[in-house]
């Protein structure tokens, strides 16, 4: 079965502007959450989307937003992009809403210059 | 507000000697404790969780809700076990804040 991809793999962009990360989940998996990872702050949860509503947000600005499809991937968009914002993007995917096993993508590499 | 602290940054051990990791946690209601762990250039992948109360790789952690702790455990390190470990909380049947991780502990084991 193959596991959570995400693309892209590495991405470089300049202050200001936006980006989209994309996320298939595992087949069958409809539970959806996204984190972010610096050096600083560690891994520290996005949100999460269940059957293409966000049911779970974490404490980010509203540049960082999300949406889930009716296939279970997902996308997750940040606008007005800053240097801050630089980071490892992570995205875990899960059977079922409540079942807290989290498998883990391999991540998309943000540059933000 | 929920809180996973793993004091050390870096542990190094020879192979053969015990491991602990140590993880303590803040959180008020009930939660449910993991370790993940990430080996090199792999993804971060689940290793245990408290409620499975299984071993995994010879590893076992078990739950000390007195002392709010949750230390990973080995008798015997292995070359192989080298890796980031990261302790990780929900709130007991899914959280509205995800996983909480703590900031990780590099293992490094020598041979």
């Amino acid at each position: 079965k193959a596991g959570v991809t995400q693309t892209p793999r590495y991405l470089i962009k300049t202050r200001g502007q936006q980006v989209t990360l994309s996320c298939s989940p595992i087949s069958g998996h409809r539970s959806v959450s996204w984190y972010q990872q610096t050096p600083g702050q560690g891994l520290q949860f996005l949100f999460e989307y269940f059957s293409e509503t966000q049911r779970n947000k974490g404490n980010f600005p509203g540049r960082f937003s999300g949406r889930q499809f009716s296939n279970s991937r997902s996308e997750m968009n940040v606008s007005t992009l800053e240097l801050g914002d630089s980071a490892l993007y992570l995205c875990a995917s899960s059977l079922a809403a409540r079942n807290t096993e989290a498998f883990f993508g391999q991540g998309t590499r943000l540059t933000v210059v | 507000a929920q809180r996973v602290t793993q004091p050390e940054k870096l542990l190094s051990v020879f192979k053969g000697a015990p491991v602990e990791l140590k993880c303590n946690y803040s959180y008020s209601g009930s939660p449910e404790l993991f370790w993940y762990v990430q080996y090199s250039r792999q993804r971060l992948q689940l290793l245990l969780r408290h409620i499975s109360r299984e071993s995994i790789k010879g590893f076992t952690a078990d739950l000390n809700k007195g002392e709010t702790s949750f230390h990973l455990k080995k008798p015997f390190a292995q070359e192989e076990d080298s890796a980031m470990y990261y302790c990780a909380l929900i709130r007991a049947g899914g959280g509205a804040d995800g996983l909480t991780f703590g900031k990780g502990t590099h293992l490094i084991i020598q041979p």
